[in-house]
Order: structure tokens, then sequence, then C-alpha cells
């Protein structure tokens, strides 16, 4: 069975401090895809990343970076020098090749204070 | 390029009413999926569409909840006769195939008195 768990509820930083959430899943499948989405007070889900289980490269896009694990099974996502405007509730989630919908974890509630 | 759109943004309705949601996709994106989200919970999927088909129903979608994308362009959410229960963000997401990336639109809130 396709499970995301993310075991931090909530974090609270300071602006500037790095801050790195974690995301963990479980899958059976060979093939899959991995995600974040943020998710601002405003609402809707912004797509971050999407990324394939052949791909473990991690990535690097400006202030924020993703690690990907196979051997762990994690997908963990870094803000470097957080602002404020980081502050949302962060969802990883997971696809399986077979099977095309989402499964997310219950998210990470981000505060970034000034 | 518009991304996803939904129609209404928020509804409040009595309990044992209808209402019907809208979804109008990204154009050219074949794949239409709905999900909910209950406070505090990420989205659960519901149901999704390749153009007018419907492949697949979760669960949670009971004998109440109907989906519809007739002319595999946008598609309608309904819930007949809703329960206090059904409170809930309603979230409709594309994509252009099948295994890409899902674009979420801004989701219709719904609350059930």
């Amino acid at each position: 069975a396709q499970k995301v768990t993310q075991a931090q509820t909530e974090i609270s930083v300071v602006e500037k401090e790095d801050v790195t959430l974690d995301c963990v899943y479980e899958t059976r499948d060979t093939t899959y895809y991995l995600f974040w989405y943020k998710q601002p007070p405003s609402g809707e889900l912004v797509f971050l990343i999407r990324r394939n289980s052949f791909d473990e490269q991690n990535e690097i896009s400006g202030r924020y970076s993703w690690n990907f694990q196979k051997s762990t099974s994690s997908f963990n996502f870094t803000i470097t020098a957080s602002q404020v405007v980081d502050s949302a509730v962060y969802f990883c989630a997971l696809s399986e090749d077979r099977d095309d919908k989402i499964i997310f974890g219950k998210g990470t509630r981000l505060h970034i204070l000034p | 390029d518009t991304g996803v759109s939904q129609d209404p943004r928020h509804k409040i309705t009595k309990r044992g009413q209808n209402v019907t949601f809208r979804c109008d996709p990204i154009s050219e994106h074949n794949r239409l999926y709905w999900y909910r989200q209950t406070l505090g919970q990420g989205p659960e999927f519901l149901t999704y569409f390749q153009n007018e088909a419907q492949l697949e129903k979760s669960r949670l979608l009971s004998d109440r909840f109907s989906a519809e994308r007739p002319k595999g362009s946008f598609s309608t959410l309904e819930i007949q006769r809703t329960e206090q229960g059904d409170s809930a963000m309603y979230l409709c997401a594309s994509s252009f195939a099948e295994s890409d990336t899902q674009y979420f639109g801004p989701g219709t809130r719904l609350t059930v008195l």
C-alpha cells in the first residue's frame, strides 16, 4: 500500500534560518513519482517539484532544494534563508506508475517569523 | 495559459440540499481529477477522467456523489442530499497525460449547515 508520512505537524523558524521538511514514503512499485506542493493561506495548491523514482539526483531551485534517498524512502525539502512569504502548509505526495491518483501526506505547517 | 478554474469558490448550503461544482481544466489537458480536503488533512482522491471517460472512483465517493465530464472539457461534481460531513474543500486538478504533473485549481469550499 502507498503511504506518505510527514512527521512534523508544525514548524516555526525565524526569518533567514534554514529549515528542512521531512517526508517518508511507502510503495511497492519500482516506478513512482514524488511531489511537493505548497498551500499558502489563500488555499490553492502550488506545484513545486516532481521526481521520478529513477532519478535520485538532488535538485536545487533558488532557495529550495530537495534530497531524494531511495535507501531510506525519503524525499526531504529544504528552504535556505527562509522568508516570511514561505509561510504555508507544505505537502509531500506520491503516485505510482500504474495508478494516476496522488496520495498526499498530512502536511507540515511552516511559520516563518519576522 | 490560464490555470485550472473552479466555480463557485465558496458555497454554503443547508443539510439535505443538492450542490454542484464546476471545474475548468487547463486547455488541452486530457486528465481531470477531483480531490477533497478536510481541515488539517492532505487532499484525498475522489475520482478522475481521461477525456470524458471516468476511469476510477474512490470509496470516498458515496452514491450521493456524481461527477461528469460530458465533452471532455469542463467537469461537474454534484453532491445530493448534503450532510454536515460533506463540509470540505473540493479541489480539481488537471494534467496533460497519465503520470504527468497535476495542477490544481483554487478549490470550492463547501459548508453544510
